[in-house]
Parts: structure tokens; sequence; C-alpha cells
């Protein structure tokens, strides 16, 4: 089935460890996001890109950075984790970076920093 | 400020019943789109339905239907004869159209909805 692939699916990482998720797209989608999703917020966009090779800042961007090697997969790293970075994340593409795209979302990954 | 508001933070119904979940959006544009998302107890966000600034018509798809109000900046989902299966977070979101750079969906902070069997 086509969609989006998001790993791992649960981590427990101690706090100032490096952790790289993974996520990974078969529907050649332009555009790719990282949302985090807490607890009485909603989720907010940690970073995204528009198309290979380009990437921008979402509305909480700090602690983590991500790369857009190619079209398919756009991993997000934590370089030190810290236990605000507590949280479900979400990775997410459109076929186009216009408003009306649709979102589709992957499985998400249950990140608890310790 | 919140760009969209879901003032129901929990709702529970008994099976069979309607509800109505809230959503009121905050936005200077002309253009822009509003979703429903669906997170059931499995965690992954399931797109449900689509509505542009310029389309007020409502929408129904079996027992789901949408009421979008301009006047009123609401765009509010409601499920008929609901059942089980419908237990889940619903979240409300809007993208705009003027916005440079991220095609960012700015989300409500989500309705937990629970049918009573």
């Amino acid at each position: 089935i086509a969609g989006i692939t998001q790993a791992p699916t649960s981590q427990i990482l101690a706090a100032g460890r490096r952790m790289t998720l993974r996520c990974t797209q078969d529907m050649r989608h332009n555009a790719m996001y990282w949302y985090r999703q807490d607890l009485g917020l909603g989720l907010r966009l940690i970073h995204y890109s528009n198309t290979a090779g380009t990437t921008g800042k979402g509305e909480v961007p700090d602690g983590y950075s991500v790369s857009r090697a190619n079209t398919d997969d756009f991993p997000l790293t934590l370089a030190s984790a810290v236990p605000s970075q507590t949280s479900v994340y979400f990775c997410a593409s459109s076929a186009g970076t216009a408003a009306k795209n649709i979102q589709y979302f992957g499985a998400g990954t249950r990140l608890s920093v310790l | 400020a919140q760009k969209v508001t879901q003032a129901q933070t929990e709702i529970s119904v008994v099976e069979k019943e309607d509800v109505t979940l809230d959503c009121v959006y905050e936005t200077r544009d002309t253009t822009y789109y509003l979703f429903w998302y669906k997170q059931p107890p499995s965690g992954e966000l399931v797109f449900l339905i689509r509505r542009n600034s310029f389309d007020e018509q409502n929408e129904i798809s079996g027992r789901y239907s949408w009421n979008f109000q301009k006047s009123t900046s609401s765009f509010n989902f409601t499920i008929t004869a609901s059942q089980v299966v419908d237990s889940a977070v619903y979240f409300c979101a809007l993208s705009e159209q003027g916005r440079a750079g991220a095609n960012n969906l700015f989300f409500g902070t989500g309705t937990r909805l629970t049918v009573i069997p």
C-alpha cells in the first residue's frame, strides 16, 4: 500500500543523545513535513521541504534539523535530545506546495527523552 | 492567537446519537482551505475532507456531514447515528493560500469523541 513509512514506531532516548527519525514516502510527492503532536497543543510544524534539495523552518524548529537528499526521504535529527522533545512526531507529504494540497500523514513516532 | 479553535476537548455520546464537533478559525486571507482529520486509537492521522473558502456548500458523505459558514468562521462536523468505530480524536486544520514558504497546516487542539456502546 502506497504511503508514508516512519521509523522507529517508538523510542526511549537518554537526554543528550543524538537521534534520527526516518520518513520515506512512495507517492513521489514534492513536499514533505515534520510535525510534533503534544497534548493540548495539536500538531505544530517543525521543518518542511517544498522539493528535494530544499528545506525550511516551521513554527518550532529549535533543536531539530532535516535534510532532503532525494524525493522520497526526509529524516529528522535531534542533535542532542532534551526532555521537552518528548512528543509524537508525524511526517507528512503533499503533491504540491499550494494551500489546497492535502497532506497525508505517516503513523507517527512516539519519542520519550529521559 | 490560535488560528483554529476546537472548544470541545472531549465529548461522549451513546451509540446511534448524532454529534457535532465545532471548529472556529481565524484568517485574514481571502483564499484558504479547511480540513478535518481523524486520529483513531491506533494513532495515525486520516484525512476526511477539504473545503476551500469559496465553496460554502455543505457536504455529506454517508453518516458524515460538514457545515461551512464564512459569516461565523466555522466549519463544523456532524456524525449522524454514531458508531463505536467513530471513537477518535478529530482535528480541524487551516491552510492559507497567501502564506509564503511552507504550506503549513494550522491544527486545532482536537476533540476526543467517545462513542459508548
